[in-house]
């Protein structure tokens, strides 16, 4: 079946521009992440959902960034005034939640999008 | 806070080789999960290998193993008889169990030689 996917695959957009980045996770899939992955900080947790439960933002590197996960499929990462710090691979991820609500397995990851900011 | 540290940025040996890559990880948790993803050039991260704390055995899927030592905190990844295409980025990572978000090694360059 399909797996994540990720649009733009890369996105070059100039210094205090707003971008927006799209995931489709894996049908069935009620949970979603956020990563970010860039040269000096390595692979960051930014923002977690599941189902219509209050999304876990605790990664989110300052209020430039949200989220939103529109009829629990589709999510889009808001990057607002970006800066030249933005740079990096942004990855969605999902996985299947088990019962009692934990997300015990494996998160699969979409191929990512590169962003430049210039 | 949990940590997880990867002591070999690059490696690289030859075709049909063994490679073991290296982990180390610190919690005061005592269920969570250990898993190990490779990224090609292509960026896609692919699930290579995955552990659960409780289960003694060590997990193994094809050429690749882990050796897992609860007690030293160690999860290491074997890759037997390795092939051209396993040259990639191997990310160790570790997430509590509730906790839903992973927490990644540096990664290990790994190159596999002709």
């Amino acid at each position: 079946g399909a797996g994540v996917s990720q649009s733009p695959s890369n996105k070059v957009t100039e210094k205090g521009k707003d971008v927006e980045l799209r995931c489709d996770p894996i049908s069935g899939h009620t949970a979603l992440y956020w990563y970010r992955q860039s040269l000096g900080q390595g692979l960051e947790f930014l923002i977690y959902f599941q189902g219509n439960s209050a999304p876990d933002k605790s990664g989110l590197p300052s209020d430039r960034f949200s989220a939103e996960r529109t009829g629990g499929s589709v999510s889009t990462l808001t990057i607002q005034r970006t800066q030249q710090e933005d740079s990096a691979v942004y990855l969605c991820a999902s996985s299947l939640v088990t019962s009692g609500g934990a997300s015990t397995d494996t998160q699969y990851f979409g191929p990512g999008t590169r962003l430049t900011v210039l | 806070a949990q940590t997880v540290t990867q002591s070999q940025p690059e490696m690289s040996v030859q075709e049909a080789e063994t490679v073991t890559l290296s982990c180390t990880y610190d919690t005061s948790e005592s269920n969570y999960y250990l898993f190990w993803y490779k990224q090609p050039p292509s960026r896609q991260m692919i699930l290579v290998i995955r552990q659960e704390a409780y289960k003694q055995q060590n997990a193994t899927e094809n050429r690749f193993s882990v050796n897992f030592q609860k007690a030293a905190k160690s999860f290491s990844l074997k890759i037997s008889d390795s092939q051209l295409g396993d040259t990639a980025m191997y990310f160790c990572a570790f997430m509590i169990q509730g906790a839903q978000k992973l927490v990644f090694g540096q990664g290990t360059r790994l190159t596999i030689n002709p």
